[in-house]
């Protein structure tokens, strides 16, 4: 089955700094890679995914990198606001099994003013 | 808007006991799902649904039952409770299960002693 590893299990940055998170995937045949963003005392949120057919994805401040060759993808926060602080979570899912999603471990991202 | 209802959102079981964790959800989605979320393992998928009347099993299924009698609602039965079944369930649900983005409750705290 599908193995997701994701780094690091926490980030601390300063306000208005970027911050990268990284994941890596075991099968070749995982073609959807979504990004959910979890706040304390909440459930998860998706905030972008990405398909296999593209290599990267922005939306405003957050973007996501596809390597398929190397099996890895990344999110990428700009300009990180306090808000932006949270636990992420990369997930990975093969050619048609959709919301089966396997989940990486998590990262917990803290900004500081 | 309610979206994913959970509950309860705490509650502490002694080891043997029989506890069903309730989920609801409003969206008319037909696809359902129970995660449990340990630190540093993510989310890892227990029981899925892909319309009522049918369940399947995810990563993790043993010592958890499931039934889906409707659309709306899905609940997560532990027959007899372990202590490795501490954790944080939350559940969710999708338009379908291989389409679109999963939205989550606000999890349960289960604590087995």
């Amino acid at each position: 089955g599908e193995n997701v590893e994701q780094h690091p299990s926490t980030l601390s940055v300063q306000e208005g700094d970027s911050a990268v998170i990284k994941c890596t995937y075991s099968d070749s045949a995982s073609n959807y890679f979504p990004w959910y963003k979890q706040e304390l005392g909440k459930g998860p949120q998706l905030i972008i995914d990405i398909r296999s057919n593209v290599g990267e994805k922005k939306d405003q401040r957050i973007a996501v990198t596809l390597n398929k060759t190397a099996k890895h993808f990344s999110l990428h926060i700009t300009e990180t606001q306090p808000e932006d602080s949270a636990v992420y979570f990369c997930a990975a899912s093969p050619h048609n099994a959709g919301n089966m999603l396997t989940f990486g471990g998590g990262t917990r991202l803290m900004v500081k003013p | 808007t309610a979206g994913i209802t959970q509950a309860p959102t705490s509650q502490i079981l002694a080891a043997g006991r029989s506890m069903t964790l309730r989920c609801t959800q409003d969206m008319r989605h037909n696809a359902m799902y129970w995660y449990r979320q340990d630190l540093g393992l993510g989310l890892r998928l227990i029981h899925y649904s892909n319309t009522a009347g049918t369940t399947g099993k995810g990563e993790v299924p043993d010592g958890y039952s499931v039934s889906r009698a409707n659309t709306d609602d899905f609940p997560l039965t532990l027959a007899s409770a372990v202590p490795s079944q501490t954790s944080v369930y939350f559940c969710a649900s999708s338009l379908a299960l291989n389409t679109g983005e999963l939205f989550f409750g606000e999890g349960s705290r289960l604590t087995v002693l």
